[in-house]
């Protein structure tokens, strides 16, 4: 069966400090996607990133930066010099079926509050 | 309009009325999804659309009423529904209805059931 964790239930920081969203997943599949995706206030989700099981190259984009370990099954997710902007509460999902038998599966979210 | 979009944003009902909710996607995608978000709850997949057709169902009561008409337009009639009902109601589409495709969210429906 596929699980996501996502053990912090919230954090809060001060703005222009790093902060580091976890996420620890399992699956049994060989071929599998994990995801992003920030929720703010307003309700809808908004995709971050999507990274296959074969890439485990850390990605950079801006502020964010993704540190993909399949050796701990983590695929962290991390924000540097946080802004206020970025308060929102962040999900982790894993696709663990390349046949698409299997839905996406959230994790519980963590919810991040930037301070100013 | 570009990405997904949903009506009403916010809605309030008795419990006998109905109503129903609107998604629309301007993606050219296949594949259209309800969710259910409760407080404190992971999300919650309740119903899954490929070219029109239904292919996930998870349990869901059948007090809910999904309707496809299109690959585009995604509905979910309401009727009779109960006080823990009340929830965010979030549209999803993606390519084709395979999970590793990228899921593109419209800003949801709160749903308040008195």
């Amino acid at each position: 069966a596929q699980k996501v964790t996502q053990a912090q239930t919230e954090i809060s920081v001060v703005e222009k400090e790093d902060v580091t969203l976890d996420c620890v997943y399992e699956t049994r599949d060989t071929t599998y996607y994990l995801f992003w995706y920030k929720q703010p206030p307003s309700g809808e989700l908004v995709f971050l990133i999507r990274r296959n099981s074969f890439d485990e190259q850390n990605e950079i984009s801006g502020r964010y930066s993704w540190n993909f370990q399949k050796s701990t099954s983590s695929f962290n997710f991390t924000i540097t010099a946080s802004q206020v902007v970025d308060s929102a509460v962040y999900f982790c999902a894993l696709s663990g079926n390349f046949s698409g038998n299997t839905p996406l599966v959230f994790g519980k979210g963590t919810r991040l509050s930037v301070i100013a | 309009e570009t990405g997904v979009t949903q009506t009403p944003r916010h809605l309030v009902m008795g419990m006998t009325n109905k109503k129903s909710l609107k998604c629309e996607q301007h993606l050219g995608h296949n594949a259209m999804y309800w969710y259910k978000q409760s407080a404190k709850k992971p999300l919650e997949l309740m119903f899954v659309y490929s070219l029109e057709e239904r292919v996930e169902n998870n349990s869901v009561p059948s007090r809910f009423s999904p309707e496809c008409p299109n690959s585009s337009h995604l509905f979910l009639h309401l009727h009779t529904l109960q006080p823990e009902d009340s929830a965010l109601y979030l549209c999803a589409s993606s390519q084709d209805h395979r999970a590793f495709n990228t899921q593109y969210f419209g800003p949801g429906t709160r749903l308040t059931v008195l």
